[in-house]
């Protein structure tokens, strides 16, 4: 089975607007982390959200976390042209081997 | 703040040659893996690394691919002889089991032609 999958698939939106990811996982989790992925370039980390919390903040960046639905929300408040990106969700594990299993990820598209 | 440092950047080759990519993980992490990512498609588990030996991997690790930390510092991932299919960004990444947080290297981009 599949682990974080997101949606929307791809997301466009004018600057200064909010943008919101969802991610959905299947099985228990030790924590969800949320990256952000430039085109052809390496994954850098966002935010590292843990089982046992509901949200978290960092900056322009809201996470939060519903274990009962197994889901997870991504939200970048005023976007900016910057922000265009790839977001990918991530779970880990710690029973399983420790691996992040990533979702398929959202296509940020944010217009000036 | 640390980082994970991969080499080469991008690395080109024939069909059924072998290849080394090179990570430096950062000192104070014990859990090492390897993911790829081939072109506009999700990020894979490969191989995970701890205590000096393999601890899981992955189908997709097979008799081609191999892992080392030679001496203490470096890890690598070889490919013995590499597909078409192998093409992808390879990514190094260490665990914070402290915090339960990864740090990933900028990758590799292996060409294989």
């Amino acid at each position: 089975s599949q682990q974080g999958e997101e949606d929307p698939q791809a997301l466009s939106i004018q600057e200064g607007e909010n943008a919101t990811m969802n991610c959905s996982y299947k099985t228990s989790i030790n924590n969800l982390q949320w990256y952000r992925q430039n085109s052809g370039r390496g994954l850098v980390h966002l935010i590292l959200i843990r089982s046992n919390e509901r949200e978290k903040h960092s900056g322009r960046l809201r996470v939060t976390l519903d274990t009962s639905k197994k889901s997870s929300s991504l939200l970048i408040t005023a976007s900016r042209a910057a922000d265009t990106a790839s977001y990918f969700c991530a779970t880990l594990h710690l029973e399983y081997g420790n691996k992040l299993v990533f979702g398929a990820g959202t296509i940020l598209r944010v217009k000036s | 703040e640390p980082e994970v440092t991969q080499t080469p950047s991008h690395q080109v080759t024939q069909m059924g040659q072998e290849v080394i990519l090179r990570c430096v993980p950062i000192s104070n992490h014990l859990y090492f893996y390897w993911y790829r990512q081939i072109l506009g498609q999700k990020v894979e588990f490969l191989v995970s690394f701890y205590n000096n030996e393999i601890s899981e991997k992955s189908e997709i690790f097979d008799d081609q691919f191999s892992v080392e930390r030679p001496d203490g510092s470096n890890f690598t991932l070889k490919i013995r002889s590499t597909k078409l299919e192998d093409s992808a960004m390879y990514f190094c990444a260490g665990l914070d089991r402290d915090w339960g947080g990864y740090t990933f290297g900028s990758g590799t981009r292996l060409t294989v032609v």
